[in-house]
């Protein structure tokens, strides 16, 4: 079935510091990419999204391109802060229907 | 508009018990999907609801079971709970069943079993 993977955290980062986090997948058809965004206590937050290859997804800083290619769609910000502190998930939507793969997410923290 | 609430934020249960957790999505949204979330098995697909038919479901026993009402709103129900059931239950909803909509999660209900 299909499946996403994501590099293992957690990620410490210094405020400022570039951020990366990979993710490939794998699956039949043509999925939809996303990245949600999990804050202590609260449920997940849609990040950004990538329809279709070669499209680049965007919000508040973080990118992330849909690469079919190389199956990935890495997340990326220039320069972070100590509020992007958090678990960041990488899914996929199957190609039809609703149902969301995660991948296992990654815990960034980041000092001030 | 709203976003997706969930009812009740936190349940203590104990095994052999049964429970029923709510979920009521974004005004005009039809379909409702649950996910389970543990620190092992990260996040899981339950199962998706669209105009109250069960669309699809994961690989979950048949103690697991939802149900969609007529205003889209959502419940799903785990019988003779076990210790391993323990997690929090995110409910999303998104206004159709295309692979490019955005789902939107709910704040989840964190379930413990004693």
């Amino acid at each position: 079935g299909d499946s996403v993977t994501q590099m293992e955290g957690p990620v410490t980062l210094s405020e400022e510091a570039f951020l990366t986090i990979n993710c490939t997948y794998t699956a039949t058809g043509y999925p939809s990419l996303f990245w949600y965004v999990q804050y202590p206590g609260e449920g997940l937050q849609l990040l950004l999204k990538a329809t279709k290859a070669d499209d680049k997804g965007s919000n508040k800083g973080f990118e992330a391109t849909y690469r079919k290619e190389t199956t990935s769609f890495h997340l990326e910000k220039g320069s972070v802060q100590v509020s992007d502190s958090a678990v960041y998930f990488c899914a996929l939507s199957e190609e039809y229907g609703n149902k969301l793969v995660f991948g296992a997410g990654t815990i960034l923290r980041v000092k001030s | 508009k709203a976003g997706v609430t969930q009812t009740p934020r936190y349940l203590i249960k104990t095994r052999g018990q049964q429970v029923t957790l709510s979920c009521s999505p974004i005004s005009g949204h039809r379909s409702v999907s649950w996910y389970q979330q543990t620190p092992g098995q990260g996040l899981q697909f339950l199962f998706e609801y669209f105009s109250e038919t069960q669309r699809n479901k994961g690989n979950f026993p048949g103690r697991f079971s939802g149900r969609q009402f007529s205003n889209s709103r959502s419940e799903m129900n785990v019988s003779t709970l076990e210790l391993g059931d323990s997690a929090l239950y995110l409910c999303a909803s998104s206004p159709v069943r295309g692979n490019t909509d955005t789902q939107y999660f709910g704040p989840g209900t964190r379930l413990t079993v004693l």
